[in-house]
Order: C-alpha cells, then sequence, then structure tokens
C-alpha cells in the first residue's frame, strides 16, 4: 500500500495562534486527498477533499476560512486551522486516493492537536 | 446518500478463537468498493482488506475474510485465529467509484481479544 507521511505527529498551541499540518505521499502521486477529524472513541469525519490545482470541496459543517487547505503538489496537501481555539483540539488524519487503478484510501499516522 | 451500520459496539473474544464483525450499508449505486479498516491503540489506520462490488467471490486475506452479500447489502468481516494484535477498532468503509471517492464510516467495532 501506500506510505503517507503527516508532520507533525503532535502539537500543543495556545489559543489564537494558526497551526499547520503537512500531509505527504511518499510513494504515489495522488491528485486527490482527504482530512478527516476524529474525536475520542468516534469514528472518522471527513472534513474536505483536496485536489491538486484547485481549490478543496468542503463537507456541510465545515468552516472554509478555519481550515484552510492547499494541495500544492502531486504529493503534499496542508491543512492550516487559522485562529486555533481549544474546540479545535482533535486528531486529524489525512488519507491518500492514488488513483490510476489504486482505488483505495491510505492514511498518515494522524497529528494530535491540543489548544491551550 | 450512503450509510454504513456497525451494530456491534465492542466485541470480545480469546485468543485463537474465531471471531466475526457485522457490517451493513445502503446505497443506490451499482459499482462501490468495499474496505475493512483497523485502528490499533496507535491511531493509525491500516487496510484489512477490500471487496469489488463486482466481484462475486469473497475477498480473503490470510486469517481475515469477508462475506459480502451484495443483495442484502452486507458486509461482515471474519478474523480466524485471533491474535492479541489484532487488538483494535475496526471500521467498515464505502467508496462509490463514480463521482467523488470520499469514504463513507460506519461507527466502528472495539475488538479485544484476550490472552
Amino acid at each position: 500500500g501506500a506510505v503517507v507521511s503527516q508532520h507533525p505527529s503532535w502539537v500543543i498551541c495556545k489559543s489564537g495562534t494558526s497551526v499547520k499540518i503537512e500531509c505527504r505521499s511518499l510513494d504515489f502521486q495522488a491528485t486527490t486527498m482527504f482530512w478527516y477529524r476524529q474525536f475520542p472513541k468516534q469514528s472518522l469525519m471527513l472534513m474536505a477533499t483536496s485536489n491538486e490545482g484547485s481549490k478543496a470541496t468542503y463537507e456541510q459543517g465545515v468552516e472554509k476560512d478555519k481550515f484552510l487547505i492547499n494541495h500544492a503538489s502531486l504529493t503534499l496537501s496542508t491543512l492550516t486551522v487559522t485562529s486555533a481555539h481549544p474546540e479545535d483540539s482533535s486528531f486529524y488524519i489525512c488519507s491518500v486516493l492514488p488513483g490510476q487503478g489504486v482505488e483505495t484510501q491510505y492514511f498518515g499516522p494522524g497529528t494530535r492537536l491540543l489548544v491551550l | 446518500a450512503q450509510t454504513v451500520t456497525q451494530s456491534q459496539p465492542e466485541m470480545s473474544v480469546q485468543e485463537a478463537e474465531t471471531v466475526t464483525l457485522s457490517c451493513t450499508y445502503d446505497t443506490s449505486e451499482n459499482n462501490y468498493y468495499l474496505f475493512w479498516y483497523k485502528q490499533p491503540p496507535s491511531r493509525q489506520m491500516i487496510l484489512v482488506i477490500r471487496q469489488e462490488a463486482y466481484k462475486q467471490q469473497n475477498a480473503t486475506e490470510n486469517r481475515f475474510s469477508v462475506n459480502f452479500q451484495k443483495a442484502a447489502k452486507s458486509f461482515s468481516l471474519k478474523i480466524s485465529d485471533s491474535q492479541l494484535g489484532d487488538t483494535a477498532m475496526y471500521f467498515c468503509a464505502f467508496m462509490k467509484l463514480q463521482g467523488a471517492q470520499k469514504l463513507v464510516f460506519g461507527q466502528g467495532t472495539r475488538l479485544t481479544i484476550n490472552p
């Protein structure tokens, strides 16, 4: 399967600051990446679909101006949590859909965000 | 819209036993994939097994196999000879092939393998 990295693996920040999370596909070029959020003991909630070279598609209820997504290349997508608040504390996971016959999403290890 | 339902929030079995996790889904699509993902305490999502809807043969991966009943929209996972390392959350997921290829997840089943 595809190897996906995320950086950082965990981050603690003060309320009001912005945090950037990187998602890299290490062995596939991916035109499509996905960002999820997961609360403790719950399932994954899709936040947005990140498309290389175009604007991300956000799920209903997800604030576009709050969660900025940039898919700058075929191997890198970033999620920026702007003006973070304690309620943004969560586990954020990205996934890669290689496409071209590989119709399976492979996940990064996740990023734990704690906003104080 | 598609929905995926896992009706067993928690399950617990002894090591070496066989366990079956249930999953049902609802869709009007004809072409889709179904997946089982495992999330151990590290929280890394790991693909366990995949089933293409157009294939009648049930997928198998070593100790893991599925019972795919397309007409009943059922997709259960059987784990044979369970091991301590199988302890994890298991998520059933659906992905249609046309349009936005988003995964739709079930609520998850927490599986504990006891020594």
